[in-house]
């Protein structure tokens, strides 16, 4: 069965140093990832998505096959980004169903 | 455009009661999925729903059903309520199902007495 992994529940940075939240699969098709944020009091959003291949926000997210990963990074963290990261994953067979990790809370600190 | 709603926002039920959860969709969309949030096990999927017809469903339960008007709105039940219940319901909407494009609502908070 598919599995999302994030193994940090939490993760404190500074302001202005780089950030990277983990994420790890196991599926053995061909998946899509996507990562999502929720902000205080808001709803869950999506962030980006490995397809695209953007930048949002600054963050970036590379799908690396082989170590079957898809961290999510920022070279320079802003106090905004404080907020809930899930990353998740749709199954080439499953629809339009989401698996989820656990997610991981980040907070920039100033 | 509105985005997705979810009614109510909280409820408090008791054990052994039943419940029903609503979402309206974005305006156009015609896929609606729903999610069930807690500490412990995270964002699980329930079921999605797609002109009416249920396309996926989740691990739980018959307890838990649901179903799409044709209007797109959904609906959620859950039957004789367990304390395990107790959780965020999150309704998501899309154009066609791709996942790409859902948008959550805020969620109903469940409270199981």
């Amino acid at each position: 069965a598919q599995r999302v992994t994030q193994p940090e529940k939490l993760l404190s940075v500074f302001k202005g140093a780089p950030v990277e939240l983990k994420c790890n699969y196991s599926y053995s098709g061909s998946p899509e990832l996507f990562w999502y944020v929720q902000y205080s009091r808001q709803r869950l959003q999506l962030l980006l998505r490995h397809i695209s291949r953007e930048s949002i926000k600054g963050f970036t997210a590379d799908l690396n096959k082989g170590e079957t990963s898809f961290h999510l990074k920022k070279p320079f963290a802003q106090e905004e980004d404080s907020a809930m990261y899930y990353c998740a994953l749709k199954q080439e067979t499953s629809g339009s169903r989401l698996t989820f990790g656990e997610g991981t809370q980040l907070t920039v600190n100033p | 455009k509105a985005g997705v709603t979810q009614t109510p926002r909280y409820l408090i039920k008791t054990r052994g009661q039943q419940v029903t959860l609503s979402c309206s969709p974005i305006s156009g969309h015609r896929s609606v999925s729903w999610y069930q949030q807690t500490p412990g096990q995270g964002l699980q999927f329930l079921f999605e729903y797609f002109s009416e017809t249920q396309r996926n469903k989740g691990n739980f339960p018959g307890r838990f059903s649901g179903r799409q008007f044709s209007n797109s709105r959904s609906e959620m039940n859950v039957s004789t309520l367990e304390l395990g219940d107790s959780a965020l319901y999150l309704c998501a909407s899309s154009l066609g199902g791709t996942a790409s494009g859902w948008f959550f609502g805020p969620g109903t908070r469940l409270t199981v007495l």
